[in-house]
């Protein structure tokens, strides 16, 4: 089972839009609505921002959204805050494979 | 508050053995699956292992297949992970992780990892 594609780095400004975009297959992403994505700040514990393609756990701000459109999956960063810096992953459930995840984004906020 | 904490990492000559630990503690133990992720150094994250809720099943990533072996304690609340005929490729920070579903699921809730080195 392969990585899931994300582009290696996106950046943006405070208060500008981000979205990182997560390339599957009909194996994974295409085929499961079990898409989630994770924060992680280095040395810290990653944090769960998106599960089931779009839902936000309490306490994620609104700003953090998530969609899929066939094989690709995509977490959009609104309103983007210095905090918001850090490395961002994809995971999806993948039928036997159980889950396979991103190859993980760096957002930086300029 | 949910923790989880891990322990037992350490630098292991390749061909050996090591176990880790995960001691989990505010939540009802027995009613989540738990699972072992990875990230090598310079890396992305890589799933490695689950075990459901009861302990009834678990499953294991291929690269891993085999060698390392998942379990829980549920009298100590800690999960473990048996790493066997280690390779220089299983170096890396091991995470544990709980969902509510073993199959299907997402990772609410992680610690903050131990690193494994194996080299000679």
């Amino acid at each position: 089972q392969s990585a899931l594609t994300q582009p290696r780095s996106v950046s943006g400004s405070p208060g500008q839009s981000v979205t990182i975009s997560c390339t599957g297959t009909s194996s994974d992403v295409g085929v499961y609505n079990y898409v989630s994505w994770y924060q992680h700040h280095p040395g810290n514990a990653p944090k769960l921002m998106i599960f089931d393609v779009y839902k936000r756990p309490s306490g994620v701000p609104d700003r953090f959204s998530g969609s899929k459109s066939g094989n690709t999956a995509s977490l959009t960063i609104s309103g983007l805050q210095a905090e918001d810096e850090a490395d961002y992953y994809c995971c999806s459930y993948a039928g036997s494979s159980l889950y396979v995840f991103g190859t993980g984004t760096k957002v930086t906020v300029l | 508050q949910v923790q989880l904490v891990e322990s037992g990492g350490g630098v292991v000559q390749p061909g050996r053995s090591l176990r880790l630990s995960c001691a989990a503690s505010g939540f009802t133990f027995g009613s989540y699956a738990l699972h072992w992720v990875r990230q090598a150094p310079g890396k992305g994250l890589e799933w490695v292992a689950v075990i459901a809720h009861d302990g009834s099943n678990e499953y294991y990533a291929d690269s891993v297949k085999g060698r390392f072996t998942i379990s829980r304690d549920k009298s100590k609340n800690t999960l473990s992970l048996q790493m066997n005929s280690l390779r220089a490729e299983d170096t890396a920070v091991y995470y544990c992780a709980r969902s509510s579903t073993m199959v299907r699921g997402r990772f609410d809730y992680w610690g903050q990892g131990t690193l494994v080195t194996v080299s000679s």
